[in-house]
């Protein structure tokens, strides 16, 4: 599986944004760039995904460079409930039904503080 | 319209016993993944079902562990001769066919050995 590097923690003040940087120099043509966030006591939950192009949704963005190796979430105004530990994970959608592709392997995110 | 529902949400158990942990995921997703975590660690792959069948087993630590999906909808994680070790949360998530979608999480079971 292709791997993705993230700094262990990040500190934010409240209202400011936020820029969270993933490293994948190995990702292949098919990967997907998922993040998912996991709050205290809670389980994993989606925040975004992409491709190619940048995305935008209610909870973030997500900018990927051009040449894929890397890639941004992006919140806008951090809030104390931001305050989690954010994945990044490269998925490879599934080709074909029993095969492997669609895994979702988790690495040691990075924990991000927001103070008020 | 419940999301991914796992039972009990917690378990106490003696080392030794035989444990069975259940995941209900959401009706119609065909790829259903579980995981343990540890306090401070990340998510750590166990298995990973499309439909009925383990399409990756490679995260199962031992012959301890076995996981089962007979219908393609509820799986159970079984976890024979418990040790103090697989004491951790165990979580679950379900998501539809195709990696270009998102996966929905349970809440976990949190399984402790004694």
């Amino acid at each position: 599986d292709a791997k993705t590097t993230q700094p262990n923690s990040m500190e934010s003040n409240e209202e400011e944004p936020v820029h969270l940087p993933c490293n994948h120099s190995t990702i292949s043509g098919t990967d997907y760039i998922h993040w998912y966030r996991q709050l205290p006591s809670q389980g994993p939950e989606y925040v975004i995904h992409g491709l190619t192009s940048n995305v935008n949704n209610r909870m973030a963005s997500l900018a990927i460079a051009e040449d894929r190796k890397s890639s941004t979430l992006i919140l806008h105004r951090a809030t104390l409930r931001d305050a989690a530990v954010y994945y990044c994970i490269l998925r490879d959608p599934e080709m074909n039904y029993g095969g492997s592709q669609g895994n979702l392997i988790f690495g040691k995110g990075t924990k991000l503080s927001v103070k008020p | 319209g419940a999301g991914v529902s796992q039972t009990p949400s917690n378990k106490v158990t003696e080392k030794g016993k035989y444990v069975e942990l259940r995941c209900d995921p959401i009706s119609g997703h065909t790829a259903l993944y579980w995981y343990r975590q540890s306090l401070g660690q990340g998510p750590e792959f166990l298995i990973y079902f499309q439909g009925t069948g383990a399409a990756d087993d490679s995260g199962l630590p031992n012959d301890r562990f076995f996981a089962v999906r007979p219908e393609g909808s509820v799986s159970t994680l079984k976890i024979q001769r418990t040790e103090r070790g697989d004491s951790a949360v165990y979580l679950c998530a379900s998501s539809p066919v195709g990696g270009r979608t998102e996966a929905f999480f349970g809440q976990g079971t949190r399984l402790t050995v004694v």
